[in-house]
């Protein structure tokens, strides 16, 4: 079981430029999260994938983020024109779920540290 | 889904069980309570979950009371590497695939 990969763990970046993390989901696991988490809270809902269908996306992403997982299996977040509110830890997860109703956790990789100069 | 209260720290003796509870009186009969931890600058991990029965893995036991109102996620015998801050989240069965973490408990593992 080699887990949810993140890549890379730590970023920093100035204000203004554009970051894109990469997700690796657990082998054969058909939905894909994304989660934000700033210091001293519990991580935020951003959205979510099953296979390379995007199916629901937080208010909290707005359009200077965008997350694709073109062919089911990794996934990229890619924030635009970065800001200092950006500065936040990003998690990915993911689940094999194999229908409505089922109930199977989500599995968390140890996500990407951003940091905004 | 329904909103959870735990307490905001708690400290255990090692070696000694280690019972966290969680209040979520507005749950509904379709959620699930999952506990989740996160050990420092680790991503949250899946400890268990369950409906209205007790359940019991490897690594902790759930007691969810007959109301399901409350539960108590308990760590038999706590070593050091369980310090961590742990989440009870409600979640319904399906059509809402987000988890909703709160603060969480702060749990220390004394020496």
């Amino acid at each position: 079981d080699t887990g949810v990969s993140q890549d890379p763990r730590h970023k920093i970046t100035k204000r203004g430029q554009n970051v894109t993390f990469r997700c690796d989901p657990i082998s054969e696991h058909n939905r894909l999260y994304w989660y934000r988490q700033t210091l001293g809270q519990g991580p935020e809902f951003l959205t979510y994938f099953q296979n390379e269908a995007q199916l629901e996306k937080s208010r909290l992403l707005s359009d200077r983020f965008s997350a694709e997982r073109p062919k089911g299996s990794f996934s990229t977040l890619e924030i635009q024109r970065t800001e200092q509110g950006d500065s936040a830890m990003y998690l990915c997860a993911s689940s094999h779920t194999p229908g409505p109703g089922s109930n199977q956790p989500q599995h968390f990789g140890d996500g990407t540290r951003l940091s905004i100069l | 889904d329904a909103k959870t209260t735990q307490p905001p720290s708690m400290d255990c003796a090692e070696g000694r069980a280690a019972n966290l509870p969680c209040n979520h009186s507005t749950i509904s009969g379709n959620e699930y309570v999952y506990w989740y931890r996160q050990i420092h600058s680790q991503g949250p991990q899946y400890i268990i979950h369950g409906l209205k029965n007790n359940e019991t893995n490897e690594m902790a036991s759930l007691i969810i009371t007959e109301d399901r109102k409350s539960s108590t996620l308990i760590l038999p015998h706590a070593t050091l590497r369980d310090t961590a801050v742990y989440y009870c989240i409600v979640r319904v069965s399906f059509g809402n695939e987000k988890l909703t973490f709160g603060t969480g408990t702060r749990l220390t593992i004394i020496p």
